[in-house]
């Protein structure tokens, strides 16, 4: 149990819909950073938020984008899906307070499906 | 750029042998992490490494971190059925965000 929480946990969307995936960070802790991992590969990094601004991005086109909230929970939003965003989304919860210790927590992720 | 890599990718392995994972990484990191993942689960947290000569050790499990070299190892001793998973060894530069390696599939048979 790590205390970061994502919803839903499963979810099929159509090829050019939109989605929107949502995640609690572990308490105490102020930078979210979300992940796509496909199918039998390793997690890939989005981007990441802190203090409600993003805070660096990967490899990723504009059409994913992000939210933080003032309580730290953030959201991911993927505009005009394609069939390659079919993967496991995971969100990372973290410190960057000192002495706040050095683990990334990982929620249990959204599984995205797009048909 | 930044860029890790896992060997082996798979390793299938009897119940009781010892066998390492390997990870290395092509620039300086601070800091070097160890993941586990049960097939259609999340990425649970094994160790965090900090420095040069860091070991730690949890149960069957021991990493190592050398620096210098650029590679941290995953050292499974005895190995038993319930260690079968993917482990994933990442790093990043002090900013929480991580550069995972390609994954270790590892199955443990009788």
């Amino acid at each position: 149990e790590t205390g970061v929480t994502q919803s839903p946990t499963h979810l099929i969307k159509t090829r050019g819909q939109q989605v929107t995936l949502r995640c609690s960070s572990q308490s105490g802790h102020n930078t979210v950073s979300w992940y796509q991992q496909a199918l039998g590969q390793g997690p890939q990094f989005i981007f990441q938020y802190y203090r409600e601004e993003e805070n660096g991005r990967g490899n990723f086109p504009p059409r994913f984008s992000g939210l933080q909230f003032p309580n730290y929970s953030s959201e991911l939003n993927v505009n005009a899906l394609e069939l390659d965003d079919s993967a496991l989304y995971l969100c990372a919860s973290s410190s960057k307070r000192r002495g706040s210790g050095n683990t990334i927590y990982f929620g249990e992720g959204s599984w995205l499906t797009v048909v | 750029e930044l860029k890790v890599e896992q060997n082996p990718l798979f390793l299938s392995m009897q119940e009781g042998k010892n066998y390492t994972i390997y990870c290395n990484y092509s620039t300086t990191s601070d800091r070097l992490y160890w993941y586990r993942q049960d097939p259609g689960k999340s990425l649970e947290s094994l160790f965090v490494l900090l420095s040069n000569g860091a070991v730690k050790q949890e149960g069957r499990l021991m990493a190592s971190l050398d620096t210098k070299a650029r590679l941290s190892t995953l050292h499974i001793t005895a190995a038993v059925h319930d260690l079968s998973a993917t482990y994933f060894c990442a790093v990043d530069h002090n900013t929480d965000k991580l550069i995972f390696g390609t994954g270790t599939r590892l199955q443990v048979f009788p």
